[in-house]
């Protein structure tokens, strides 16, 4: 079975200082991973995705996730925050790629970016 | 691209009155389809898929319901509301081995 667990419900940063929300996932399949964003009242957006290949992964609006297998991590990062980034922010799990599969999201992790 | 609609964005609902919330999919072709649903301060919980038309499975035993009359269309219904059925409900489309693609969601309040 997989899940995913964010570890932080809230972090709060200054804008301009470095960006860190951890996640830790358990899968007994080799995982695809992913990083959703959610602004108010929206739908969820894409950030990145980690599919097998290289395990440091860059995604949309500078972010990036380094898939580390060894301690079941895949942190989302960034080396300067900006106030749009302040949202809601999902990790995600697939047991696998094929057609149908659901998939598991942490409860979110709150980002606030003051100026 | 895809492009998912949703509606509508907002619905407040009196308890024991029927819902409809409906969700197309444009830019694609045999999508899987996903309801989903958000409570507050919770992360998502899967409600419906779809890997068809006529072809739903459910996930959690509750008091709604999805059809998926065409390729492109997914229906999220229910004949009497409860009051635990308030949150921000999400459709997502899925083709191949792409990442799931979300709509802008339904917002509903029950009174």
């Amino acid at each position: 079975a997989q899940s995913v667990t964010q570890l932080d419900s809230h972090v709060s940063v200054s804008e301009g200082t470095p960006v860190l929300l951890r996640c830790n996932y358990s899968s007994s399949y080799s995982p695809s991973l992913f990083w959703y964003v959610q602004h108010p009242n929206k739908g969820l957006q894409l950030l990145l995705k980690y599919t097998s290949a290289a395990t440091l992964v860059k995604g949309i609006n500078g972010f990036e996730a380094e898939f580390k297998k060894s301690e079941t991590s895949f942190h989302l990062t960034k080396p300067s925050a900006h106030m749009s980034d302040a949202a809601e922010y999902f990790c995600v799990v697939s047991g696998s790629n094929q057609a149908g599969t659901a998939l598991i999201f942490g409860k979110g992790t709150t980002l606030s970016v003051s100026s | 691209s895809q492009t998912i609609h949703q509606w509508p964005a907002t619905l407040v609902q009196p308890v024991g009155s029927p819902l409809s919330l409906e969700c197309t999919v444009e830019g694609t072709s045999n999508p899987n389809l996903y309801w989903y649903r958000q409570a507050a301060g919770r992360g998502l919980q899967l409600l419906f898929y779809s890997v068809g038309i006529g072809q739903i499975s459910s996930e959690v035993p509750q008091n709604l319901s999805a059809s998926r009359p065409q390729d492109r269309q997914f229906i999220l219904s229910s004949k009497k509301l409860l009051l635990s059925d308030s949150g921000f409900y999400l459709c997502a489309c899925q083709t191949g081995i792409q990442p799931q693609h979300f709509g802008d969601g339904t917002r509903l309040s029950i009174l």
